[in-house]
């Protein structure tokens, strides 16, 4: 069974720091990772994706990574903000058949406090 | 503006009693599914739809129903409420499928006694 685990599950860190996230996966094969960022109280929103051959990708202050052999992908926040505070979830996709089911990771909670 | 509304937002109900969740999107996408989320799980998919007429079922669709008569629509229907159906519901649509963005709505959280 495809399993996504993410680490840690919850994380408090100062204004103005920085934090990575990592994603551990075992779908397979692999097509692509999209981390999603979870406002208390609203639905996910797609932050980044990640292609097999990709090895980073950045998105303002959102810098995501891949290692597709070790099935690892982080996200690492730079300059945190208050607004940063949220869940970050991590989903990777299998291309099985056309399959259009998704596995999406436990999340991990950030709070970010001034 | 671009959007996936969900109707209602909160929801107190009882056991057995049938109860319709409506999902609208605006975006012409062919791809619409549901989602619940309950505390320590990720994210669990219920069902799913392709395009018109055509669905499907996710993870956990039992005790769930859908139907997609149109392309915009997309309702989750309880036939009979158990109280393990408590939870965070959420509707989400891409413009072809999984592997696109998904854009999501603000949820629906269902309480059922």
């Amino acid at each position: 069974k495809n399993q996504v685990e993410q680490s840690p599950q919850s994380l408090i860190i100062l204004e103005g720091k920085n934090c990575t996230l990592q994603c551990n996966y075992t779908v397979s094969p692999f097509s692509n990772l999209r981390w999603y960022k979870q406002d208390t109280g609203r639905g996910p929103v797609s932050l980044t994706i990640m292609t097999f051959s990709e090895n980073t990708k950045s998105n303002g202050r959102y810098t995501a990574t891949l290692d597709a052999d070790t099935k690892q992908s982080s996200l690492h926040i730079t300059a945190s903000q208050l607004s940063d505070s949220a869940s970050y979830i991590c989903v990777p996709f299998s291309p099985s058949g056309g399959y259009q089911k998704v596995t999406f990771g436990t999340g991990t909670k950030l709070q970010v406090i001034p | 503006e671009a959007q996936v509304t969900q109707n209602p937002r909160y929801l107190i109900t009882v056991t057995g009693k049938k109860l319709t969740v409506t999902c609208s999107q605006n975006m012409n996408h062919e791809y619409m599914s549901w989602y619940r989320q309950d505390p320590g799980l990720g994210l669990r998919q219920i069902y799913y739809s392709m395009n018109v007429e055509v669905t499907d079922k996710g993870d956990v669709p039992e005790g769930y129903k859908v139907s997609r008569k149109e392309k915009r629509n997309f309702p989750l229907i309880l036939e009979s409420p158990s109280p393990n159906q408590t939870s965070l519901y959420f509707c989400a649509s891409s413009l072809e499928g999984v592997n696109q963005p998904q854009h999501f709505g603000d949820g629906t959280r269902l309480s059922i006694l």
